[in-house]
Order: structure tokens, then sequence, then C-alpha cells
């Protein structure tokens, strides 16, 4: 089974940088993504990580660690509109699909 | 623009009822999962489909039922539906490993 741990809410000021971990437990790995989502809507995909090291797209960075079990989504920047809940989610290697996520952070970006 | 569209977006019923919600996935897009979504947690895996074929269940009872169809649409049921089915239902398809859901459709149960 999966067990996926992430800070339930984190606050931020307008400009600066946050940095959001994930720790997690697995009996299969095959893959890592970080979700944002805003009150009311879907997850929207913002990265994937399958190897070790740093993905970055634009003001958004993910890192993975696979013997550590822990990943980290970094936000540049941070504009009032980012101000949503960030979803952990790691997918097993057993299931093309099936992802299993944590309860997510929840982020509020302050002026 | 994920290329996933859902409906309904909303919906109300009543216990004991059941529920269809639909899912449609751009070409090409051969696998199709569903996911529960309660207020306040991540989504949960309901199951996967893979060329019309269930093929990966999560731990949801049997009267959550899907079907896929050869135009890359499917469809996720729900019978005699209780008030814990209250929840956001997302219907995701991958591309490239990369996984995007649909808008969902956001399903209450009185």
């Amino acid at each position: 089974g999966q067990n996926i741990d992430q800070p339930t809410e984190m606050t931020a000021t307008e400009g600066a940088i946050v940095q959001i971990n994930c720790t997690y437990q697995t009996s299969g790995f095959n893959g890592l993504f970080w979700y944002q989502q805003h009150a009311g809507e879907a997850p929207t995909f913002l990265s994937y990580n399958v190897l070790d090291g740093l993905e970055e797209k634009g003001r958004f960075s993910s890192f993975l660690s696979r013997s550590k079990g822990y990943s980290y989504l970094l936000l540049k920047e941070l504009q009032m509109k980012d101000s949503a809940s960030y979803l952990c989610a790691v997918r097993e290697g057993t299931g093309f699909q099936k992802l299993v996520f944590g309860t997510g952070t929840r982020l509020l970006v302050s002026p | 623009e994920t290329g996933v569209t859902q409906s309904p977006t909303h919906l109300i019923k009543t216990r004991g009822q059941q529920v269809t919600l639909r899912c449609s996935s751009q070409s090409g897009h051969n696998t199709v999962s569903w996911y529960q979504q309660a207020l306040g947690q991540g989504p949960q895996f309901i199951f996967q489909y893979y060329r019309e074929e269930e093929n990966g269940r999560g731990n949801f009872p049997p009267r959550f039922s899907g079907l896929q169809f050869p135009n890359y649409s499917s469809e996720l049921n729900v019978n005699a539906l209780e008030l814990d089915d209250s929840a956001l239902y997302l219907c995701a398809s991958s591309f490239s490993g990369e996984l995007f859901f649909g808008e969902g459709s956001r399903l209450t149960v009185l």
C-alpha cells in the first residue's frame, strides 16, 4: 500500500518562494505527480517526476529522491492566483493510471 | 484544456437512486480512470478501463461500475446511492505518462 504525507496548510507572501514537501511510503513506485487544485475545481497537472532530480517548468519546479521517498514542489515569484491546494500523488507500479493522492496542502498567498 | 470533458457538471440525487456520469477523452487515449474526491480529501482511485475492459480497481463496492466505449467515451454508474457518495467525480486520461483530469461532476446525495 501507499502512504502520502504533506503539510495541511502553508502561508506565504506575494513575490516570495515556497517549498511544499511530500513524503511517501510505497510497495511499488512508478512516478510522482503534483497537481494544483483551486476550490471547487478539478486538479490541474503541474509536474511529473519518475527519475531522481529536479524538473523545472517556469515558476514551478519539482524534485524527487526515490531513495528517500521524498519530493518537493517549489513555487517562485508567488502570485495571488497561486492560492490553491497542491496535491502530491504517487503512481503504483502495477497500475498504469492508479494514483494514490495525499490530502493536499492548502497554500494561502497574501499581499 | 485537457481534452477530457465530463457531464453533467452538477447533479443532485436522493439516497437509493442510481446515477450515470459521463466522460469523453481524446482520440487515442485508450485508458481512462475514475476518481472520487470527497470534500477536503485527495482524489481516490475507483477503477480504470483499458480497451473497454476494467483492468484495475480501488477499494470501492460493486455498486460502482463502469463502461468504456470504442469512441473513447466512458461512464461511471453508481447504484443504491448513499449520503457518503456525495463528492466530486473525476475522469482522467493519460498521454505520455502525464495524467489529465476533466472538470469533474459534483454529485450531491440528499
